[in-house]
């Protein structure tokens, strides 16, 4: 497709289930990104990728969670025994170049709208 | 850190008002800037940037100007339509980082 695609897009996990999200980035890009997004708040960074390797994966809340792109296109954001405060959308991104910081733009995904119950 | 501060939300206009959002940051060395818009049950766009002091960036209207004496990125729209009713996202990118950071957002609703 033309733009980022994930699925699903809405997902109900009973607390302590696992999750796994997927995001099919614009083919090319080289950069792959995963927010979290709180209900009423701004998307906050969980991790990055450029081509298959993680390079920062700083904003991952605990040990829970992992994500991977191991081929350096598709890419899977997983949530081990989910929590309620697990509940957020999870918005992948990408974009062309591997080069932060120059403005890059960076195309979001409608985002996985994942609910701990 | 990087952070990134909104005007308080909600912001409720009628059309053809003249519109401003607030947003001011704080971040090491000479970040990217950004405004996104998220309409309803839509994924984040992009609406303009600016990479460096004193850019404006300007889209559908919108425009925005890197203020860097006052760490400031502001959104105007001189007259508003029903159909800019959506939450928006300022945003910053530093050029040692790897990751956007996002304000909290605005919900702009625009009445008839």
């Amino acid at each position: 497709g033309a733009g980022v695609s994930q699925s699903p897009r809405y997902k109900v996990a009973k607390r302590g289930q696992d999750v796994a999200l997927r995001c099919d980035p614009i083919s090319g890009h080289v950069s792959l990104f995963w927010y979290q997004q709180a209900l009423g708040q701004g998307p906050e960074f969980l991790t990055y990728f450029q081509n298959e390797a993680q390079l920062d994966k700083s904003g991952l809340p605990s040990d829970r969670f992992f994500a991977e792109r191991p081929e350096g296109s598709v890419s899977t954001l997983k949530i081990q025994r989910t929590q309620q405060e697990d509940s957020a959308v999870y918005l992948c991104a990408s974009s062309l170049r591997g080069q932060r910081g120059s403005g890059n733009t960076i195309y979001f995904g409608e985002g996985s709208w994942l609910t701990v119950v | 850190g990087n952070s990134v501060t909104q005007m308080e939300g909600p912001v409720t206009l009628s059309e053809e008002a003249f519109l401003t959002i607030n947003c001011t940051y704080t971040a090491t060395g000479y970040p990217s800037l950004f405004w996104y818009v998220q309409y309803p049950g839509e994924g984040l766009q992009l609406l303009l940037k600016a990479t460096k002091a004193d850019d404006k960036g300007s889209n559908k209207g919108f425009e925005a100007t890197y203020r860097k004496e006052t760490t400031s990125f502001h959104l105007e729209k001189g007259s508003v339509q029903v159909s800019d009713s959506a939450v928006y996202f300022c945003a910053l990118e530093t050029t040692s980082g790897s990751r956007l950071t996002f304000g909290e957002g605005t919900q702009l609703t625009v009445n008839p």
